[in-house]
């Protein structure tokens, strides 16, 4: 049974490109949250999705930050024209289709965005 | 809103000495609180979870923790520590309102593992 996955792992930008990032949830998952990390923080959440759906985005920048779900393929974290700023580890988590308060959120390993 | 704190930033213990990570947090009613921890360059791993009932809760890797709503505190324990367990650790508590599973974190302890 794979984890959650993501990819890339690592990803190079340089100032004012556009960053794309996957999250293909566990199988049979159909929630999808995304967090970010930057150095020397704890996570702090994004976007909060169901298929087709943008449940909550109050964790998400106003600007040049968007995510998607779609009913087929994976999860997508988009950043245009990033800053410096953007450089951190951006982590997606799944749970089963219950989405409750006491589901367990399955983390992926993260990717890790730098930009120059 | 919802805050956690983890007072410690980083903690060096002995393999095979005790291990005490604290973890306090604010908020209102009974929290959902969760223990996670990162391998360096890997995701999260949910280590246990308290949602109601008993206070003393085990978990994975012969972690525990206890909840003591006095003291607004969710300290994770382990009896003996293994080199294995050297990574960060992060203390979560739901936010509430929101109607689903908002994570808050705090900033996390690094555990380092002296032989």
């Amino acid at each position: 049974n794979a984890g959650v996955m993501q990819n890339p792992r690592h990803l190079v930008r340089r100032r004012g490109q556009e960053a794309r990032l996957r999250c293909s949830p566990m199988k049979g998952h159909s929630h999808v949250y995304w967090y970010r990390q930057l150095p020397e923080e704890g996570l702090k959440f994004m976007v909060y999705l169901q298929k087709e759906n943008i449940i909550d985005e109050s964790g998400m920048p106003k600007e040049r930050f968007s995510a998607e779900f779609p009913k087929e393929g994976p999860s997508i974290l988009r950043i245009q024209q990033v800053v410096r700023g953007d450089s951190a580890a951006y982590f997606c988590a799944s749970s089963p289709s219950a989405g409750g308060l006491g589901d367990t959120q399955y983390f992926g390993p993260g990717t890790r965005l730098t930009v120059l | 809103a919802q805050s956690v704190t983890q007072p410690d930033i980083h903690i060096t213990v002995s393999e095979g000495a005790s291990l005490e990570l604290r973890c306090n947090y604010s908020y209102g009613a009974t929290p959902y609180l969760f223990w996670y921890v990162q391998s360096p360059g890997q995701g999260l791993q949910l280590l246990l979870k308290y949602f109601s009932g008993d206070t003393l809760v085990q978990g994975i890797k012969g972690f525990e923790a206890e909840f003591k709503r006095s003291q607004s505190s969710f300290n994770l324990r382990k009896p003996s520590v293994h080199w294995s367990d050297a990574a960060e650790y992060f203390c979560a508590v739901v936010e509430a309102g929101t109607g689903f599973q908002k994570l808050v974190f705090g900033t996390g302890t690094r555990l380092l593992v002296s032989p």
